[in-house]
């Protein structure tokens, strides 16, 4: 497709299960982000790729939260021991621009991904 | 890191009339100021954005100012429509050298027929 594809789009997790969620960028696109979006609340930066670099994890709210992106394609959010805070939509976005420190340009998102731990 | 604030949280308005949704920052490094409009279950869409070399953007009924020296900065909407109704986030990147987005919490716009 053209846009950024997450899956799966809607997820329940009894506490303490792992969950992981992916997301398909646009083709090309050199950069990749996770957020979390609590509801009514704007999305909540986790992490970064470059190519396959993951340059900045500042956002992940603890060492349950890891991400990855192997080939510098796909990316995979895993979340361990899921706890009933976790419950959120964790949206995908990709871009164009590969240049650190440089303005990102159009972020791209996803429709998301909704967890709900129960 | 950067802090953005959006207000109001909710803004109604009758249909062609105009709504103003307004955001400050506290970065004074943060040169990209885009804004987003997320309909139920989707995701966040770009509407326009502004860099810090220009003061106002237009594109149609939409606009963006900036007043950097304030760090402050503002979505006009004209002649609004029904399908104007979304949540719409304003941003701002930190000039921390990553390529992150801080976002407002967000202003849910609802036209009034």
């Amino acid at each position: 497709g053209a846009g950024v594809s997450q899956s799966p789009r809607y997820k329940v997790a009894k506490r303490g299960q792992d969950v992981a969620l992916r997301c398909d960028p646009i083709s090309g696109h050199v950069s990749l982000f996770w957020y979390q979006q609590a509801l009514g609340q704007g999305p909540e930066f986790l992490t970064y790729f470059q190519n396959e670099a993951q340059l900045d994890k500042s956002g992940l709210p603890s060492d349950r939260f890891f991400a990855e992106r192997p080939e510098g394609s796909v990316s995979t959010l895993k979340i361990q021991r899921t706890q009933q805070e976790d419950s959120a939509v964790y949206l995908c976005a990709s871009s164009r621009s590969g240049l650190a420190g440089e303005n990102t340009g159009e972020l791209f998102f996803g429709e998301g991904s909704r967890l709900t731990v129960l | 890191g950067e802090n953005v604030e959006q207000h109001p949280s909710t803004l109604s308005v009758q249909e062609g009339d105009s709504a103003v949704i307004k955001c400050t920052y506290s970065d004074s490094a943060s040169n990209y100021f885009p804004w987003y409009k997320q309909e139920l279950g989707k995701g966040p869409q770009l509407i326009i954005d502004i860099r810090s070399n220009v003061g106002e953007k237009k594109d149609q009924r939409i606009a963006v100012t900036l007043n950097k020296t304030a760090k402050h900065f503002s979505l006009h909407i004209t002649e609004t429509q029904p399908e104007d109704s979304a949540v719409y986030f304003c941003a701002a990147i930190w000039g921390g050298g990553a390529d992150g987005l801080t976002f407002g919490k967000g202003t849910h716009l609802i036209i009034q027929p």
